[in-house]
């Protein structure tokens, strides 16, 4: 079964600095994979997927950009943080055909002061 | 645009009893359907998924309903249990593309011993 780690659990980064989050998947080869965002109160914001080395997709215009460097992992960056990047970000991934259910990593908490 | 939807942001049921949370989407091409539960600071763990080519799936006390003329789905639990209060968001993908899922904005349930 797939596992997905993410790190850090949490972190507390002052406004306009920069971000690193990363995401490895195990036990599963070439997935699609997915980072989301929720803010509080709100619902999952889907903000990049890819469906292999090097492909990223954005969903929506921000200050955030993705890379996957490599088959099984996926990095959410950002070069200036904004107090609205603030929320709990999580890592997905999707193996196999439309009708498979995405696993989820556990998350990361990222507060922007 | 909001494509999927879950009008309620909260629900609360008596331990025993039935829990019924709703979901609506509007793209005509989403083809599958997932219900995902999730606690705080974790990531959403799969519940119950319902294919487009039937209206019913039942797992142990979980139920989706799938009326696609009314673009609308349902979960049932039943009986409720205390374990079962969390945040349940519904999702739903189409089997063509980059099989993306469209997130609902979650109904927190909260079962009431």
């Amino acid at each position: 079964s797939q596992t997905i780690h993410q790190w850090p659990a949490t972190l507390v980064q002052p406004v306009g600095s920069p971000l690193s989050l990363e995401c490895t998947v195990e036990g599963t080869s070439n997935p699609n994979l997915y980072w989301y965002r929720q803010a509080a109160g709100r619902g999952l914001q889907l903000l990049f997927y890819s469906v292999g080395i090097g492909q990223i997709s954005s969903e929506v215009p921000q200050n955030l950009s993705a890379s996957r460097p490599q088959d099984r992992q996926f990095i959410l960056s950002s070069k200036k943080l904004l107090l609205s990047d603030s929320g709990f970000y999580l890592c997905a991934s999707l193996q196999g055909g439309a009708y498979n259910e995405q696993f989820f990593g556990p998350g990361t908490r990222l507060t922007v002061l | 645009d909001q494509q999927v939807k879950q009008n309620s942001p909260s629900l609360s049921v008596q331990e025993g009893r039935i829990s019924i949370l709703n979901c609506d989407y509007t793209n005509s091409m989403f083809d599958y359907f997932l219900w995902y539960k999730k606690y705080p600071a974790e990531g959403p763990t799969f519940l119950i998924s319902i294919s487009s080519i039937k209206d019913k799936n039942e797992d142990g006390r979980f139920t989706v309903f799938l009326n696609k003329s009314a673009k609308h789905l349902s979960l049932h639990i039943v009986p409720s249990q205390p374990g079962d209060s969390a945040v349940y968001f519904c999702a739903a993908s189409s089997s063509g593309g980059y099989q993306k899922v469209t997130f609902g904005t979650g109904t927190k349930l909260q079962v009431i011993p």
